[in-house]
This record gives C-alpha cells, sequence and structure tokens, in this order.
C-alpha cells in the first residue's frame, strides 16, 4: 500500500485552463502539505494543513487553493495556468506539523 | 526564508568522504535532511531538535549547532548508492513550523 499517493502523474495542459492534483495520505498523519519543485530543483513550500487550519506561504498566487474533503486527502487546484507553473509537484503528510515529511511520488506538470 | 546550502554540488569517489553545510539567518527549532534521486521523491534522513545533537543514520550522520544556526552532514566512506541531491530544511517556531528546504547540494559518488 502506498503511504501517499498522487493523481495524476503526469499532467500537459493549454495556459488558461484550471487544473486539480489529488493526494491522498493512508498514514493516519495530521499535517499534509503541497510543495512544488521547478526546473532548478528547488522545493518550495506551499501550503501546510492541519485540522482545518491552513497555513499558506504567501508568495503563492491566490489561482492555487488547496481543498482538505478530509483528514486523509489534500487536493491542490489550480486556475488560470501559465507557463510559470510547469513544475513537479509534490505531496507530503507528518504526524505533526513540522516532523518527519513522508512525500508523495509527485505529478509533473507542463503547461503548454 | 530559506537555509543556504554548500557547496552546490560534490563529486566523489567510492570510499571519500563529504560534508554538507546547512546555515540560516533566523533562529530555528529543527533542521531535517532529505536525499533525492533522480526521478523519485525525496526520503527522509533524519531530524534534529536540539542544539548540539547529532545523529547518525548507516554512515550518514549530522550535527545541529543552534548557537550559530547551522547544521552539518557528514558522509563517510561514501558508496555509490548515497547519490543524489541532499536537501536541509528548516523549521522555525513562529513560523507556523512549516518546513522550507534549502536549495539542495547535489552529490555524485563514482566507482
Amino acid at each position: 500500500d502506498t503511504a501517499v499517493s498522487q493523481t495524476p502523474k503526469y499532467l500537459v495542459t493549454q495556459m488558461g485552463n484550471d487544473k486539480s492534483i489529488k493526494c491522498e495520505q493512508n498514514l493516519g498523519h495530521d499535517t499534509m502539505y503541497w510543495y512544488k519543485q521547478d526546473s532548478k530543483k528547488f522545493l518550495k513550500i506551499m501550503f501546510s494543513y492541519n485540522n482545518k487550519e491552513l497555513i499558506i506561504n504567501e508568495t503563492v498566487p491566490n489561482r492555487f487553493s488547496p481543498k482538505s474533503p478530509d483528514k486523509a486527502h489534500l487536493n491542490l487546484h489550480i486556475n488560470s495556468l501559465e507557463l510559470g507553473d510547469s513544475a513537479v509537484y509534490f505531496c507530503a503528510s507528518s504526524q505533526v506539523t513540522g516532523g518527519e515529511l513522508f512525500f508523495g511520488e509527485g505529478s509533473r506538470l507542463t503547461v503548454l | 526564508q530559506q537555509p543556504v546550502q554548500s557547496p552546490q554540488a560534490v563529486i566523489l569517489r567510492e570510499g571519500e568522504d563529504a560534508v554538507i553545510n546547512c546555515s540560516s539567518s533566523k533562529a530555528l527549532y529543527s533542521v531535517h535532511w532529505y536525499r533525492q534521486k533522480h526521478g523519485e521523491a525525496p526520503v527522509f534522513l533524519m531530524i534534529l531538535l536540539k542544539g548540539g545533537e547529532q545523529k547518525g543514520h548507516e554512515k550518514i550522520s549530522a550535527s545541529f549547532n543552534e548557537k550559530k544556526q547551522q547544521s552539518s552532514l557528514y558522509l563517510t566512506a561514501s558508496q555509490l548508492s548515497y547519490s543524489g541531491t541532499y536537501f536541509c530544511g528548516t523549521t522555525r517556531r513562529n513560523a507556523g513550523n512549516m518546513l522550507t528546504f534549502g536549495g539542495g547540494t547535489r552529490l555524485m559518488v563514482k566507482p
């Protein structure tokens, strides 16, 4: 059983479209995250979500929005996609905020 | 504010040692170390919570100097499997405890 799973693994889309990436964890963790890894391999925190408390990295455009239907899921919705959104998006979870991170396999988004 | 890692890249022969440094301009609560192999997700190596704490993981160990806001990762007698990009991540108490990663250090171990 995969601990943190993301879908889709690959996503190719046109500028201006809206897309979502889904994430599920079966570890019973309380906190989930979204990270963006660009072509230079920088891993940037986007969101942290714990018991309905959302912490947003202030540099993230408001076109990005996390949605959590329950504790085991944290989806990422992106509106009006731009070329600069092309990256690998990693979902992660931890037992407590700031604890050991368990990453999903990543979702590679390409915006044309 | 993200921590700063050095060096950016290291090339080693099998059996050689390496040190990767991570420093922050802000007071730290914890330091994490992760390794990411090409095309894969980052994998947790260790976390250091107290000033002066040292931890080990096989032949990979790390130290945390809280006063200097620095951590170092030590790789001894490197193996081919150590190749990858190493990231340090830091948390601060007044920043929601979110883990912020440094720019990474690319390590290549050659036979």
